[in-house]
């Protein structure tokens, strides 16, 4: 059991350019999850997948913001015309299942945008 | 509006010395946990507690889940530096729905 994996750890970009983080969950773990984490914060959740369903979104994935789970395994994250406010660490999570309480975070994906 | 608060936000304290940190809600929680963040990475989890009035202990760590299941306290014996970082407190409402976390305890223990 490798964990959490996410890719790549650390993103610097400008503003108006799109950057795409990719995750990969534990192996058989059905469930997906994004945060974002901004300093001194906890993290504030983005969305979830069950398998390759989006089931839901949080008010902070604007419209420049889509997350994907084709095939149930890995996920990807992609912020488009980014602004100095996306800046911030990314994290992944999974889970068993839907009825699983914990959840397993990966090392993050930290993103500066200038 | 935080759904978790988180007490203190930061603790400074000698190796050592005996610490208790808490998460409170107005909220019941189907379930909750703790998480441990260090600078730079993810949270890495401790505990998870469902049980009102539930006790857990992990070595030196010994965690408390209310009664009513809306706060929980996270007790540190005889600190150490290794205990240094970033206390996060999650919970989920029901079963099966997102988590939401507390802003956390940053703690540094001094050796």
């Amino acid at each position: 059991d490798t964990g959490v994996s996410q890719d790549p750890r650390h993103k610097i970009t400008k503003r108006g350019q799109n950057v795409t983080f990719r995750c990969d969950p534990i192996s058989e773990h059905n469930r997906l999850y994004w945060y974002r984490q901004t300093l001194g914060q906890g993290p504030e959740f983005l969305t979830y997948f069950q398998n390759e369903a989006q089931l839901e979104k949080s008010r902070l994935l604007s419209d420049r913001f889509s997350a994907e789970r084709p095939k149930g395994s890995f996920s990807t994250l992609e912020i488009q015309r980014t602004e100095q406010g996306d800046s911030a660490m990314y994290l992944c999570a999974s889970s068993l299942d839907s009825g699983s309480v914990e959840q397993f975070f990966g090392p993050g994906t930290r993103l500066t945008v200038l | 509006t935080q759904l978790l608060e988180q007490s203190p936000q930061f603790l400074s304290i000698q190796e050592g010395e005996n610490l208790t940190v808490y998460c409170n809600s107005s909220s019941v929680f189907s379930s909750l946990q703790w998480y441990r963040q260090e600078p730079g990475e993810g949270p890495v989890l401790l505990v998870t507690v469902v049980t009102g009035g539930e006790v857990k202990k992990l070595k030196r760590l010994t965690f408390q889940f209310g009664d009513a299941r809306k706060d929980s306290s996270l007790h540190i014996t005889a600190a150490q530096p290794g205990d240094t970082g970033l206390y996060l407190c999650a919970g989920a409402v029901n079963y099966g729905q997102n988590f939401v976390f507390g802003p956390g305890t940053r703690l540094s223990v001094l050796p």
